[in-house]
């Protein structure tokens, strides 16, 4: 089991251009997230899939969409960075029905210059 | 809503002495209390969880925290450190039945030779 990947996992982006962080995990879990971790800020989240077909906001959104293309993936996309988006982005995913025990990728560093 | 505060940032330690990592949470309703600990440039994984019974939880790497319902912590410790227990740990806190998990800011503990 590889557990949850992500990809890439460093981007240098100029600001205005757009990109896609892929994630994928093998442990058939129901739930995926994606974080973003600021030194000082702990990890914050931005959106969340409980369930294949859905998605909902988490607490800083603005900047980003997300589409769970299947129960294995979980894809977050900057159409148009901001320096303010420079970050490591982080995916989680969990097991629905169990407390919640998020388990976590490797992490892609994001550079918006 | 829950929220999570760890008292302090950063926490130097020589080798082989004992440390405590402080965290408060804040929550009107039962919670599952986590902790997780990010070497350099990993993700984060799950060091251990309380989620109900006994009020000592111990984990992996030899760490143990104690659930304090009156006091509402949940404080990381560990006897004797190892230069392999420098991390950032992460304190988080989830409501029963929750999607999301409420990180704290992080504690980087650095262990002095």
């Amino acid at each position: 089991n590889a557990g949850v990947t992500q990809t890439p996992k460093f981007q240098v982006l100029k600001t205005g251009q757009s990109m896609t962080l892929q994630c994928a995990q093998d442990m058939n879990h129901n739930s995926m997230y994606w974080y973003r971790q600021d030194p000082g800020m702990g990890l914050r989240l931005i959106y969340y899939s409980a369930s294949e077909g859905t998605t909902d906001k988490g607490e800083v959104p603005n900047g980003y969409n997300v589409s769970r293309l299947n129960k294995r993936e979980f894809s977050l996309r900057l159409e148009s960075a901001a320096p303010s988006q420079t970050s490591v982005y982080f995916c989680a995913s969990r097991k629905t029905g169990t407390y919640n025990e998020q388990f976590f990728g490797p992490g892609t560093r994001l550079t918006v210059l | 809503a829950q929220s999570v505060t760890q008292l302090d940032s950063q926490v130097p330690v020589f080798e082989e002495a004992p440390v405590e990592l402080r965290c408060n949470y804040s929550s009107s309703v039962s919670v599952y209390l986590f902790w997780y600990v990010q070497y350099p440039n990993q993700g984060l994984q799950l060091l251990l969880k309380y989620l109900s019974g006994s009020t000592l939880v111990k984990g992996i790497n030899g760490f143990e925290a104690e659930f304090n319902k009156s006091q509402t912590s949940f404080h990381l410790r560990k006897p004797s450190v190892h230069i392999s227990d420098t991390a950032e740990y992460f304190c988080a806190v989830s409501r029963l039945g929750a999607q999301k998990l409420v990180f704290g800011q992080g504690t980087r503990l650095t262990i002095n030779p």
